[in-house]
């Protein structure tokens, strides 16, 4: 099957400081992925979508400068979280899709804890 | 508005027992319906997931779930429950299978011996 990986898996920075996120479809090409936000004992969260090529599409609330999206290739996409507080601490995960046919599951991510001290 | 549920938060079953987790969708079109499992501190895996036709859909680890669009349920079902099954689970809808989805707020099987 399609494997989605992320890196880092985990990430503990101070407040203030940027971090950037990796999503990369390993064995398929992904001409549309998506950031998630995963609070504790909550449900994930659509922060944005993005299209190679493309400037990212980022949900109602999302700070579009906050949390920086770029989808420079085929299998690759990056969240960077600038100026990190701690309330950005959460579980971020991406998922990947092939747009070949409207029947093409989306693959997701094992996804990265952000902790922001 | 677009939007799942699943009404029971916490759910414990004895090993071996059956298993039934709710699932109520509100969704303006045909809905791209699906069942996700995620470990602690871990990704998602699809368990299994409804197009169109059969509306009782067989998925891995045993797992099958029954479209009732009569009743906009998607409820997931396992005829006998194994100690590695404790997990969360989402219920989630789309417009279609590549695209954003909408996940509900998720049940967390525990599983007693």
């Amino acid at each position: 099957g399609a494997v989605v990986s992320q890196h880092p898996s985990r990430v503990i920075c101070k407040s203030g400081t940027s971090v950037k996120i990796e999503c990369r479809s390993l064995d398929f090409q992904a001409t549309t992925m998506f950031w998630y936000r995963q609070f504790p004992k909550q449900s994930l969260m659509l922060m944005a979508t993005s299209n190679e090529g493309s400037k990212a599409t980022y949900e109602q609330g999302v700070e579009k400068d906050k949390f920086l999206i770029n989808h420079a290739s085929l299998t690759l996409s990056t969240l960077t979280v600038t100026s990190a507080h701690p309330e950005d601490s959460s579980f971020y995960i991406c998922s990947a899709s092939h747009g070949l046919a409207d029947t093409d599951t989306q693959y997701f991510g094992p996804g990265t804890r952000l902790t922001v001290l | 508005a677009q939007s799942v549920t699943q009404p029971d938060i916490h759910i414990t079953v004895s090993e071996g027992a059956s298993l039934e987790l709710r699932c109520n969708y509100s969704y303006g079109a045909t809905p791209y319906l699906f069942w996700y499992v995620q470990s602690p501190g871990q990704g998602l895996q699809l368990l299994l997931k409804y197009f169109s036709g059969d509306t009782l859909v067989q998925g891995i680890k045993g797992f099958e779930a029954e479209f009732k669009r009569s009743q906009s349920s998607f409820n997931l079902r396992k005829p006998s429950v194994h100690w590695s099954d404790a997990a969360e689970y989402f219920c989630a809808v789309g417009a279609q299978a590549g695209t954003a989805l909408i996940f509900g707020k998720g049940t967390t099987l525990s599983v007693s011996s």
